[in-house]
């Protein structure tokens, strides 16, 4: 059984640009959800997604937008990065609303830098 | 709207017990997590307890949870050097299906 994957590891891009991160939810897992941490702070939930439907947002702006796929893996999308977007982006997964699956499973993040 | 406070810092000594605690708003919390995080790391499941639980161990950890004082703790017995972490103390929402707030971190450092 292999975990929740996460690519890149580290991106550097310039303010303006766009972002696309990349999560492979673990075997079995048809929900992904992702969540930004800045440095020194608990992680915030972004969104989350069961099923290829969005299922639920935080308190982000529309320019942070995500897909899943019919494989259940994921993209998180970012447009017009500001300097604030600076943050370990964390993907978990977990196996649906339907069973009440209460464990998420965590990723490595992936840590974007903005200049 | 869903609050969840923990202290920054916490030092004790190898062998020794640690007690990390977390306070909560949100009185519709279903589930209540400890997560751990090492450096440059994702979260790794600790354990998690159901809100109408008071307590749920497994082997080192302890977990208490005070429902009408919305606390929770979590006890690390025989704190050992590679105990020192973030952890994180989380709660999923009754109506909101896996989506979890997180505190903003306890950072453990075990001593020698």
């Amino acid at each position: 059984e292999t975990g929740v994957t996460q690519s890149p590891t580290h991106l550097i891009k310039t303010r303006g640009q766009q972002v696309t991160l990349r999560c492979s939810s673990q075997s079995g897992h048809n929900t992904v959800s992702w969540y930004q941490q800045a440095l020194g702070q608990g992680p915030q939930f972004i969104f989350q997604y069961y099923r290829e439907e969005e299922n639920g947002r935080g308190n982000f702006p529309p320019r942070f937008s995500g897909l899943q796929f019919p494989n259940y893996s994921s993209e998180l999308n970012v447009n017009a990065l500001e300097l604030d977007d600076s943050a370990l982006y964390l993907c978990a997964s977990s196996s649906g609303l339907a069973r009440k699956q209460v464990e998420q499973f965590f990723g490595p993040g992936t840590r974007l830098t903005v200049l | 709207g869903e609050d969840v406070e923990q202290s920054l810092f916490l030092s004790v000594r190898e062998g020794d017990s640690s007690v990390i605690n977390c306070t909560y708003t949100d009185s519709s919390s279903t589930y209540l997590y400890w997560y751990k995080q090492e450096p440059g790391a994702g979260l790794q499941l600790l354990t998690y307890i159901f809100s109408n639980m008071d307590m749920k161990q497994d082997q080192r950890l302890t977990v208490l949870l005070n429902k009408k004082d919305k606390h929770l703790s979590l006890r690390i017995a025989d704190t050992q050097t590679g105990d020192s972490a973030i952890y994180f103390c989380a709660e999923s929402p009754n109506n909101a299906g896996n989506m979890l707030t997180f505190g903003g971190g306890t950072r453990l450092m075990v001593k020698p």
